[in-house]
């Protein structure tokens, strides 16, 4: 039971540089979602999804890009890093088309990324 | 703006004890609140969950409590045990949404 898997789970960036955070479930969830966390901030919604093709902001959207191509994958992409996106990154998904079908969400263990 | 808060950043509590963990929101459209536990360097994983038409649900060591009118819900685990040390968060949603609002988290020590 893989769940939802998260790679890589360790970056170092510089400023400036780009990079896609994968996100894969094996549950045939529809709804995935990123999260960041941040000390003091608890878990704040970046970018979700209702299905494949179906994208929409959260909270914190800005800097970061999505794209939902399949029903298995939600990569985040940072298109120019900046340090104030050093972070730890958690995807989730969910049964049905969104979280408040089960009150549940299915999350990976977390990317930490370093932006210098 | 936080609409979800955690006003306590860390509790410690002796094993057999009774730990409550605190929650407060803003936005009164909130109808359904859970609660989510976790470990270092894993993802949260969900405990317990309240619909607002209720004020209390249980699950053996774990009770959510909903206070509307406070707009205020707590946890309690009794008896608590070393292996209930970890990050508990609380969210809330609304009717109409598909996102959560997550707390800041409440670390929690269960001392042997």
């Amino acid at each position: 039971n893989a769940g939802v898997t998260q790679t890589p789970k360790f970056q170092v960036l510089k400023t400036g540089q780009s990079m896609t955070l994968q996100c894969a479930q094996d549950m045939n969830h529809e709804y995935m979602s990123w999260y960041r966390q941040d000390p003091g901030m608890g878990l704040r919604l970046i970018h979700y999804s209702v299905g494949a093709g179906i994208t929409d902001q959260g909270e914190v959207p800005n800097g970061y890009n999505v794209s939902r191509s399949t029903t298995e994958d939600f990569p985040l992409r940072l298109l120019s890093a900046a340090p104030s996106q050093t972070s730890v990154y958690f995807c989730a998904s969910s049964y049905g088309a969104g979280p408040l079908n089960t009150g549940e969400l299915f999350f990976g263990e977390g990317s930490r990324l370093t932006v210098l | 703006d936080q609409q979800v808060k955690q006003n306590s950043p860390s509790l410690s509590v002796q094993e057999g004890r009774i730990s409550i963990l605190n929650c407060d929101y803003t936005n009164s459209m909130f109808d359904y609140f859970l609660w989510y536990k976790k470990y270092p360097a894993e993802g949260p994983t969900f405990l317990i969950s309240i619909s607002s038409i209720k004020d209390k649900n249980e699950d053996g060591r774990f009770t959510v409590f909903l206070n509307k009118s406070a707009k205020h819900l707590s946890l309690h685990i009794v008896p608590s045990q070393p292996g209930d040390s970890a990050v508990y968060f609380c969210a809330a949603s609304r009717p109409t949404g598909n996102q959560f609002y997550f707390g800041t988290g409440t670390s929690l020590t269960v001392i042997p």
